[in-house]
């Protein structure tokens, strides 16, 4: 079985500040998400990428940078850090098409 | 752009009563998972299930394409099944899959 790993874990930052979320997957699929969940909410997409290079805006894009450096790696940045970017940002993984999602633990963001 | 609707948005039973979940969506569904997450935050998918109905354990789905609905029956509801349960929705016009905002549910002992 494979494993989808994001890191940090949690962040802290200041507002107005760049951070950045990273996620590894080792299933060797081809496409990889990033979702933004509030508390008690659902998902929302922000950024997906469906092969090594490509990236496609989600329905959450804007304040956010994304980047597939290689096809194991897709990672997220929060261009400036805005009060309520509080949340947790989930990282997942699929082969085209299937629509069969694995998630990584998430990663929580705290803006001060 | 796909919408998903999810109800009710939280149900309260008793250890052993049957749980009945919906989701409706707005466009034709190429793919349809339902996840769960638990108290903690991690996802984890319970049932692939674009159309017809499947069996999994406790668990029965069923989708009729044509109405943009799908269903999560939970039989026998075990305090352990309490959390969150969320549908994702992937179409012909779109490439990745949409969430609705999930059903919380609580199963008292």
């Amino acid at each position: 079985g494979g494993i989808i790993t994001q890191t940090p874990k949690f962040l802290i930052g200041q507002e107005g500040q760049k951070l950045t979320l990273k996620c590894q997957q080792n299933f060797n699929h081809d496409t990889m998400y990033w979702y933004r969940q509030d508390s008690g909410k659902g998902l929302r997409l922000i950024y997906y990428s469906i092969t090594e290079n490509d990236l496609q805006k989600g329905d959450l894009s804007e304040g956010y940078d994304a980047s597939r450096e290689k096809k194991s790696s897709f990672s997220l940045t929060v261009t400036s850090a805005q009060k309520n970017e509080m949340a947790v940002f989930l990282c997942a993984s699929s082969i085209q098409g299937t629509g069969q999602l694995y998630f990584g633990e998430g990663s929580k963001l705290t803006v001060l | 752009g796909q919408q998903v609707q999810q109800s009710p948005s939280s149900l309260v039973l008793q250890e052993g009563e049957n749980a009945e979940l919906q989701c409706n969506f707005s466009s034709t569904a190429t793919q349809l998972q339902w996840f769960y997450q638990s108290p903690g935050g991690s996802l984890v998918s319970l049932l692939s299930n674009p159309s017809g109905t499947k069996h999994t354990g406790r668990l029965t789905s069923t989708t009729v394409t044509k109405e943009r609905r799908s269903s999560l029956h939970i039989s026998s509801s075990q305090t352990t099944d309490s959390g969150t349960y969320l549908c994702a929705i992937e179409g012909n016009n779109n490439n990745a899959p949409r969430f609705g905002a999930g059903t919380k549910l609580t199963v008292k002992p």
